[in-house]
């Protein structure tokens, strides 16, 4: 268990709608980040949050967002959704803004199926 | 172009054989490289961290060694067992003042021992 908790596990929705899918990092870590996995694919970077601010974007699409809270909590926001747009989304916290390889911890991943 | 390139991209072997994995890349400046484990629908979880100067680390049956010069890393699994399937996912981050777009990840050798 690396501390990072994600839900929902599971989400099944229809093209077009819009979903939350929410992170709570690790007891500690200030920033949190947002990776897409598509089927049989590598991670793709979408976007980071430190201490309620964005800090670094990836691959992000514009019908995605994200933002941290307070309590530091995350919440990556996907709209109009696409069939392409099913797959599993980890997010990862670190205590540091600076994520270098093997600072990061993953969460258990929400597998997303738009249908 | 920072890139991080794993062979074989897939691998069946049996149970209690050994076996390598390889990646090479091309991150400059290069700062780390770590190895993640990631099970089927899960999190990744960090096996190895390598820095400049480490040539070897080992966590277990799990041995990694680095190449800075030829910038290449392998992964040894020793007397291989049923767990031990997974993918595996190569991790690179460039040094200096990074950000998590900074972090480059391998598309990951899927690894299936047969017993």
């Amino acid at each position: 268990d690396s501390g990072v908790t994600q839900t929902p596990k599971h989400l099944i929705t229809a093209t077009g709608q819009r979903v939350t899918l929410r992170c709570s990092p690790r007891s500690g870590d200030l920033s949190v980040y947002w990776y897409q996995q598509s089927l049989d694919q590598g991670l793709q970077f979408l976007i980071q949050y430190y201490n309620g601010e964005e800090r670094a974007k990836g691959n992000i699409l514009e019908r995605f967002s994200a933002q941290q809270f307070p309590d530091l909590h995350s919440e990556l926001n996907l709209s109009s959704l696409e069939l392409g747009d099913s797959a599993l989304y980890f997010c990862a916290s670190s205590v540091t803004r600076l994520a270098k390889a093997g600072e990061q911890f993953f969460g258990p991943g929400t597998r997303l199926t738009v249908l | 172009k920072n890139q991080v390139e794993q062979s074989p991209q897939s691998l069946i072997i049996l149970e209690g054989k050994n076996c390598t994995l390889q990646c090479n890349y091309t991150v400059s400046p290069f700062s780390n490289l770590r190895w993640y484990k990631q099970d089927t629908g899960r999190g990744p979880v960090s096996l190895t961290i390598m820095t400049f100067s480490e040539n070897t680390k080992s966590n277990g049956r799990y041995t990694a060694t680095l190449d800075a010069d030829t910038k290449q890393s392998s992964l040894h699994i020793t007397a291989s067992q049923l767990s031990d399937s997974a993918s595996y996912i190569c991790v690179v981050s460039a040094s200096g003042y990074s950000s998590a777009s900074k972090i480059i990840f391998g598309s990951g050798t899927r690894l299936s021992i047969r017993p």
